[in-house]
């Protein structure tokens, strides 16, 4: 079945570091992959998605590409804040009638001033 | 636009108990809402999908007498634990859409449940 493995954290890095989080996915046809972020007390937040391959989703100074050569949408961002402390999930969509969404188990940053 | 609030934010309660948990869309209707289960440093688990006016679409494993979910109007839905035990102490999610999910579902902040 579908499913989405992204690194476990948690992740902590200094303000201003480059952030890189794993994504890799299992999907049979052409699922839409999303980024999603939690901050502390908030429900989850659309942070960026792609559709098909080759699209690049970019948010709020955050990236991932859609590789399906390497079924992988690994998010990035150059430059990271205290802001940006989070809890962030992977999630593919298989298209279904409803759209349900398959996370992966969430990965915690913390940035550090 | 597009907020879900969840109440309450937090429930204890004594095993065999049954507690009852609300998704409202506040500022938009909510043609489909889903309710995800997570569990410590565990992905969310969908556990079903409400269309407003229809019996809820449930996932397999999840058992429909015990978790019953109510979808009565386009911007409330309910999630029953039924004679809840400690197993069914976890972090409960429900999200909204506007659009049956293929673009965008929007989250509520989530409800602890523990049971005692």
């Amino acid at each position: 079945g579908n499913s989405v493995t992204q690194m476990e954290g948690p992740v902590t890095l200094s303000e201003e570091a480059f952030l890189t989080i794993n994504c890799t996915y299992t999907a049979t046809g052409y699922p839409s992959l999303f980024w999603y972020v939690q901050y502390p007390g908030e429900g989850l937040q659309l942070l960026l998605k792609a559709t098909k391959a080759d699209d690049k989703g970019s948010n709020k100074g955050f990236e991932a590409t859609y590789r399906k050569e390497t079924t992988s949408f690994h998010l990035e961002k150059g430059s990271v804040q205290v802001s940006d402390s989070a809890v962030y999930f992977c999630a593919l969509s298989d298209g279904g009638s409803q759209g349900n969404l398959i996370f992966g188990k969430g990965t915690k940053l913390s940035v550090k001033p | 636009g597009a907020v879900v609030s969840q109440h309450p934010s937090w429930v204890i309660c004594k095993s065999g108990t049954s507690v009852k948990i609300e998704c409202r869309s506040l500022d938009f209707q909510a043609t489909t809402m889903f309710w995800y289960r997570q569990f410590p440093k565990q992905s969310l688990m969908l556990m079903a999908t409400s269309n407003e006016g229809s019996k809820a679409t449930y996932e397999q494993g999840v058992e429909k007498d015990k978790f019953l979910i109510n979808h009565a109007s386009l911007t409330l839905s309910t999630l029953t634990v039924t004679s809840a035990h400690p197993e069914d102490s976890s972090f409960y999610i429900c999200s909204a859409s506007r659009d049956r999910g293929y673009n965008e579902q929007f989250f509520g902040p989530g409800t602890r449940l523990t049971v005692l």
